[in-house]
């Protein structure tokens, strides 16, 4: 069964519109979550992460994301985006015995004008 | 720079070669692994280590070798290349059980004929 789920493949928005993306964890992925962004052709680049305290997480280039316990969730959002923002982006967490990171399959983030 | 590097960049193989793609890192970091990553599969998990002489399988482990002789290079070997193992590949390094997050390298593109 897929640890992280990731349900959308591609989400397209306009410029400065706000957007968020999704994440869903299972019982086998313990509660450190991780947003990575990928650049085209460039390798992973953390964002941010959860690993305790505040459920709101900050990270770079103005995206947060939320730590839900009760809906296993872990959605990233940001409230404008540019179209530099275009990316895929990955949602991860570490497995519960803490030695491997597990991905979810990405969203692309596309960004228009 | 303190990072992750990966050597080639790129590589073009014939099946049934072998060939070895290197990764090392400078920030003493215990934990390395490798990922592929396919359109629409996200980054699985091919090897990993948590310390000098210490290696475990991951999802995808059929066709590669790994060892870890020394905590800054993780080398990923190719016994008998298919057209199957044509993908990009990324090498990722953590101190201790990855809290903080992963460092990623900038990524082998493989292609296999």
């Amino acid at each position: 069964a897929q640890s992280v789920t990731q349900l959308d493949s591609q989400v397209p928005v306009f410029e400065e519109a706000p957007v968020e993306l999704r994440c869903n964890y299972s019982s086998s992925v313990s509660v450190y979550l991780f947003w990575y962004v990928q650049y085209p052709n460039q390798g992973l680049q953390l964002l941010l992460k959860y690993l305790s305290g505040s459920t709101l997480v900050k990270g770079i280039n103005g995206f947060e994301a939320e730590f839900n316990k009760s809906q296993t969730s872990f959605h990233l959002r940001k409230p404008s985006v540019h179209i530099s923002d275009t990316a895929e982006y990955f949602c991860a967490g570490l497995n519960t015995g803490f030695q491997k990171l597990v991905f979810g399959t990405g969203t692309r983030l596309l960004v228009s004008p | 720079n303190a990072g992750v590097t990966q050597t080639p960049k790129f590589q073009v193989l014939k099946t049934g070669q072998s060939m070895t793609l290197q990764c090392a890192q400078d920030m003493n970091h215990e934990y390395m692994s490798w990922y592929r990553q396919d359109p629409g599969m996200g980054l699985r998990l091919i090897h990993y280590s948590v310390g000098a002489g210490i290696t475990d399988q991951g999802e995808v482990p059929n066709g590669y070798n790994v060892s870890r002789s020394t905590t800054e290079d993780f080398p990923l070997r190719l016994l008998s290349a298919a057209p199957s193992q044509t993908s990009v590949y990324f090498c990722a390094s953590s101190y201790s059980h990855g809290g903080g997050g992963y460092t990623f390298g900038s990524g082998t593109r493989l292609t296999v004929v």
